[in-house]
């Protein structure tokens, strides 16, 4: 069966500080995708990022980074100089590839609290 | 851009009444999905569909049914509304074709069950 883990339930920081949101995922495939989406107070899920199993490159994108460790099953992301605007939650999501599956697993996510 | 755009962003309604909660995409998406989310729970699938009148059953199905006669609208059916089933239900949708291509979701319904 495939889980995806968030153990930071809601993370508090105060602006400019760097924060990192963990996800770490378990599945039995060998190929899978992973994403990050995130939720602000509007309600709207937005996608951030893709990575599939066969890329570790980790990945910045302006202020966010992602690093994929296969090898601890974890995709975390960080979010640098953290602004007020990142207040939101932030989910985790894992995708089987092929086999006609087109469900995604969420984790529970993580609420970020981004204080001026 | 994709949009997937729910009906209602507030619903109140009674208990034992029956509920539509309807969604549209306008990219031709092949695949809908309904989810729930609730505190602590994170999203859970409801029911998706693949394709016209296709439907499979998500995680927690029980007490939902869903309806799917064109291509880009979804429709959730709370068949007798219970107090249990107050949350926020989120629609999403994505290209089958391609299968590394994120879902994309709507503004979400926050549905109360008096």
């Amino acid at each position: 069966a495939q889980k995806v883990t968030q153990a930071q339930t809601e993370i508090s920081v105060v602006e400019k500080e760097d924060v990192t949101l963990d996800c770490v995922y378990e599945t039995r495939d060998t190929t899978y995708y992973l994403f990050w989406y995130k939720q602000p107070p509007s309600g709207e899920l937005v996608f951030l990022i893709r990575r599939n199993s066969f890329d570790e490159q980790n990945e910045i994108s302006g202020r966010y980074s992602w690093n994929f460790q296969k090898s601890t099953s974890s995709f975390n992301f960080t979010i640098t100089a953290s602004q007020v605007v990142d207040s939101a939650v932030y989910f985790c999501a894992l995708k089987k590839i092929g086999g006609g599956s087109e469900k995604l697993v969420f984790g529970k996510g993580t609420k970020l609290t981004v204080n001026p | 851009d994709v949009k997937v755009t729910q009906s209602s962003r507030y619903l109140v309604k009674r208990t034992g009444e029956k509920v539509f909660l309807e969604c549209v995409q306008d990219m031709d998406h092949e695949n809908m999905f309904w989810y729930r989310q609730d505190p602590g729970l994170g999203l859970r699938l409801i029911y998706f569909s693949y394709d016209v009148k296709m439907k499979e059953k998500g995680d927690i199905p029980e007490g939902y049914s869903v309806s799917r006669e064109k291509k880009e609208r979804f429709s959730l059916i709370l068949e007798s509304a219970s107090t249990n089933q107050t949350s926020m239900y989120l629609c999403a949708s994505s290209r089958q074709i391609k299968p590394n291509q994120p879902q994309h979701f709507g503004d979400g319904t926050r549905l109360s069950i008096l």
